[in-house]
């Protein structure tokens, strides 16, 4: 069946350390998103990419970076600079623009 | 930063109980209204795309209606069940920006008491 997978589920950083979080789709889709969770706030978007060696900043983009060097990958790695990065990552994916999103199940990353 | 907003932030109703939710949303540069359901520890789940004003759409005992004109969208629940507990979250695309950015509300966190 086609999907997004994230991975890993849980991930524990200490202050300081870079960490990459995954995000692979089978779906053949063209854009891939990553939204980051807060309590009680909505889904803010990270960073963007609608096409191949080419991604775009979102609203909160400051202490994040990605790839987009496949089609089926849309790694995100937050830096040391990012300043609060305990949350919950989504990532996402759509074939065009008026389609639903596709998500995976999303990883939770804590500062220790 | 678009502003979408949604209400209740939670409500609780019993099971055979009906429900509604708001969604208010930009009502200039409008583009579509997704809905998605998001249960606990699963992936957010597309419910509906809409585009046009006065648009209706249903999937099961699950409706939405839409007004661009000012701004807002209504989900609707029919004879609430407990496994339509989940988050329920509304995102407006705008028109325009030529990408396909989805600006999320907070969602509305339903509880069908059995």
């Amino acid at each position: 069946d086609g999907g997004i997978t994230q991975s890993p589920k849980y991930l524990f950083r200490k202050e300081g350390q870079n960490v990459t979080l995954s995000c692979e789709q089978n779906l053949n889709h063209d854009a891939m998103y990553w939204y980051r969770q807060d309590p009680g706030q909505g889904l803010r978007l990270i960073y963007y990419s609608q096409i191949v060696n080419d991604f775009q900043k979102g609203d909160i983009a400051e202490g994040y970076s990605v790839s987009r060097e496949k089609k089926e990958s849309f790694p995100l790695t937050v830096t040391s600079a990012q300043k609060n990065p305990t949350a919950f990552y989504l990532c996402a994916s759509t074939a065009r623009r008026v389609a639903h999103y596709t998500f995976g199940s999303g990883t939770r990353l804590t500062v220790v | 930063i678009l502003n979408v907003e949604q209400s209740p932030q939670s409500l609780h109703v019993q099971e055979g109980d009906s429900t509604n939710f708001t969604c208010s949303f930009p009502s200039s540069n409008f583009y579509a209204l997704h809905w998605y359901r998001w249960e606990t520890a699963k992936s957010p789940e597309a419910l509906f795309v809409m585009t046009l004003n006065g648009d209706e759409k249903k999937k099961g005992r699950i409706s939405a209606t839409l007004n661009t004109k000012e701004g807002y969208s209504y989900l609707y629940i029919k004879g609430s069940q407990p496994e339509d507990s989940a988050t329920y979250l509304c995102a407006f695309m705008e028109w325009g920006t030529g990408a396909n950015n989805l600006f999320f509300g907070t969602g509305t966190r339903l509880t069908v008491i059995p």
